[in-house]
């Protein structure tokens, strides 16, 4: 069945830092995949998403690539805020699939 | 922000009573699904349904049941409240069934039961 893979967490950060998030995914066919952002106290909502090899989905910074080569998904951010600490879940959606898959969420923390 | 609410937003509940959340969407999505977010499990679907008196379970539904009537409600029951059933709970709703097709969560429910 699908499955997706994240990097532990927490990741914890200096503001103005680089980062990325990890996330590799096994699926049939090709899957559609996504980025969800959970804030304290909230729900998730979606960060940005790919729908095919090389789309590459982009939001508020954040960036991710669909590889298809290296079936991984990561996400990346050039220069991280205080406002961005979540938690992040990677995600994919097979064609045709009722059910999304979701990664177990990655904490990031960042400091000032 | 896509219009979903769910009620209540906390309970406290005791062991063995039932218990029914509400999700209320006015999106019109034809999808809703129940999920439990607990520390080390992330995300998992209790129930789901694809239309108004068409549910499924998911991976965790033991001890849980949804009904829907309409298309904008979407109810979960506890029928007999346990203590693993502390969690919180999230709705979801999407569009249709096409993959490429994103969730939209509400705000969730903190449930504990005592």
């Amino acid at each position: 069945g699908d499955s997706v893979t994240q990097m532990e967490g927490p990741v914890t950060l200096s503001e103005e830092a680089f980062l990325t998030i990890n996330c590799t995914y096994t699926a049939t066919g090709y899957p559609s995949l996504f980025w969800y952002v959970q804030y304290p106290g909230e729900g998730l909502q979606l960060l940005l998403k790919a729908t095919k090899a090389d789309d590459k989905g982009s939001n508020k910074g954040f960036e991710a690539t669909y590889r298809k080569e290296t079936t991984s998904f990561h996400l990346e951010k050039g220069s991280v805020q205080v406002s961005d600490s979540a938690v992040y879940f990677c995600a994919l959606r097979s064609g045709g699939s009722y059910i999304p898959t979701f990664g177990r969420g990655t904490s990031l923390i960042v400091h000032p | 922000d896509a219009g979903i609410t769910q009620s209540p937003r906390h309970k406290v509940t005791e062991t063995g009573t039932p218990v029914t959340l509400r999700c209320h969407q006015t999106e019109n999505h034809r999808y809703m699904y129940w999920y439990r977010q607990d520390p080390g499990h992330g995300l998992r679907l209790i129930h789901y349904s694809y239309g108004v008196k068409d549910t499924d379970k998911g991976e965790v539904s033991d001890g849980y049941s949804v009904s829907r009537s309409k298309t904008e409600d979407f109810l979960l029951t506890l029928e007999s409240a346990t203590s693993s059933q502390t969690s919180v709970y999230f709705c979801a709703i999407s569009e249709d069934g096409q993959g490429a097709n994103e969730q939209y969560f509400g705000p969730g429910t903190r449930l504990t039961v005592t």
